[in-house]
């Protein structure tokens, strides 16, 4: 089945210690997302790849940086995370940009 | 940006129960999406709707664009239809943003 895979499902860090997030999608779809949703909120939008385009939204901290290879892969490099980035992050694809949006099962961080 | 308001916060029910969840937005949208996330916290897609009527099993929703609202409808719930329901509004030319959900607790 075509679907949206993210590994791992749960990391655990250490404060300022860097961690990658990888996202992967059999649907080739041509927009890849990532998402951070912490505890009882909404999911709120970090960046997202038009084709090879990045797209950054204005609050997104500078220690969050992404890496597309290419169209099936994903990544989210946390460069020194914080206790305030524990949270599970989502990744969603879509083929273009307001159309659908299909998500991955999440990774749940713990930063210690 | 687009604002997103969903209503209510939280709705308990006992098993057999219809709902009504509502979702405002605040400007013309051409993208909205019903989502569940479920107790693991996957986000599963229920509808793509940005006007009309859709219905899929139990579950059915209605988007009204010209009066910026959203329903989605549960009938004969169960407790599997537990967990957090999301709607996600996006603007011809923006990002889609989520409302803060409604959560929903059947009880046997």
């Amino acid at each position: 089945d075509a679907m949206v895979i993210q590994n791992p499902r749960y990391q655990v860090t250490q404060f300022g210690k860097p961690v990658t997030l990888s996202c992967s999608q059999t649907l080739n779809h041509n927009v890849m997302y990532w998402y951070q949703q912490k505890s009882s909120q909404a999911p709120k939008l970090l960046f997202h790849y038009y084709d090879k385009d990045f797209n950054n939204e204005a609050d997104t901290p500078d220690n969050f940086q992404s890496r597309r290879p290419n169209t099936s892969f994903c990544f989210l490099d946390i460069r020194s995370p914080g206790l305030g980035d524990a949270a599970m992050y989502l990744c969603a694809t879509s083929r273009g940009g307001t159309v659908t949006q299909y998500f991955g099962p999440g990774t749940r961080l713990t930063v210690l | 940006g687009i604002q997103v308001e969903q209503s209510p916060p939280d709705l308990i029910l006992q098993e057999g129960a219809n709902s009504t969840l509502r979702c405002n937005f605040s400007d013309s949208v051409n993208n909205l999406q019903w989502f569940h996330q479920n107790p693991w916290g996957q986000l599963i897609n229920l509808f793509y709707i940005p006007s009309g009527t859709k219905q899929n099993g139990r579950l059915s929703a209605t988007t009204v664009a010209t009066e910026r609202y959203s329903l989605l409808y549960i009938s004969s719930s169960q407790t599997t239809d537990s967990g957090v329901y999301f709607c996600a509004a996006a603007p011809p030319t923006g990002k889609s943003t989520f409302g803060d959900g409604t959560t929903l607790t059947v009880k046997p």
